[in-house]
């Protein structure tokens, strides 16, 4: 079963804008990982946030999270074309042991 | 560092047939995990190895799925009989051994191997 669900599904901006996307989730979490998937490619690791804390930046990127609202965003900024890909967010399974994947947002980012 | 081997990247066979996808996890690493992505979907751990053996297999289609890992380094992901519904990437991916529960580990992903079954 999937914990993280991301919002929106899809997003279309043009180069040098800020994409934001979301991720809810169900259950407490230690952290929250984000991960992100070229086309035809493997998922490449982002960044990892952990429970305690509320923000974490990582170059462009800017992760919050908000425990209380089970919820967390990625921020994108002054994106470019090469940032289009699929964003996926992802917690650890009830045992602890391995990732689950929400479906992902897609984000084409034009020139 | 070498990153996760897949092999094939491309397969295409009939329904009812047989195939199995490879796969060599980075050196060292104790966890290997085989992930189902479908089109449009996230990944679906499909099943996870801790040196060579089964952490979880509870979303693995045991009648016609199987995996292993001898010797706790390789793995090889067997599906038989195909249908027409595992048309998927089936992606392994390796992490380090957990230390700490509240920390998280990355995970490290394959290139994947694509499966078109018709």
């Amino acid at each position: 079963s999937q914990q993280g669900e991301e919002d929106p599904q899809a997003l279309s901006i043009q180069e040098g804008e800020n994409a934001t996307m979301n991720c809810s989730y169900k259950t407490s979490i230690n952290n929250l990982q984000w991960y992100r998937q070229n086309s035809g490619r493997g998922l490449v690791h982002l960044i990892l946030i952990r429970s305690n804390e509320r923000e974490k930046h990582s170059g462009r990127l800017r992760v919050t999270l908000d425990t209380s609202k089970k919820s967390s965003s990625l921020l994108i900024t002054a994106s470019r074309a090469a940032d289009t890909a699929s964003y996926f967010c992802a917690t650890a399974n009830q045992a602890g042991t391995a990732l689950i994947f929400g479906k992902g947002t897609t984000l084409s980012v034009s020139s | 560092e070498a990153g996760v081997a897949q092999s094939p990247r491309y397969k295409i066979i009939e329904k009812r047939q047989s195939v199995a996808f490879w796969c060599n996890p980075i050196s060292g690493h104790a966890t290997l995990y085989w992930y189902q992505q479908i089109l449009g979907q996230g990944p679906k751990l499909l099943i996870q190895f801790q040196n060579n053996g089964v952490v979880d297999d509870s979303q693995l289609p045991k009648d016609r799925f199987s995996a292993e890992r001898l010797k706790g380094v390789d793995s090889t992901l067997k599906i038989q009989p195909a249908k027409l519904e595992d048309s998927a990437v089936y992606l392994c991916a390796s992490s380090p051994l957990k230390r700490d529960r509240g920390v998280g580990n990355t995970i490290y992903f394959g290139e994947g191997s694509w499966l078109t079954v018709v």
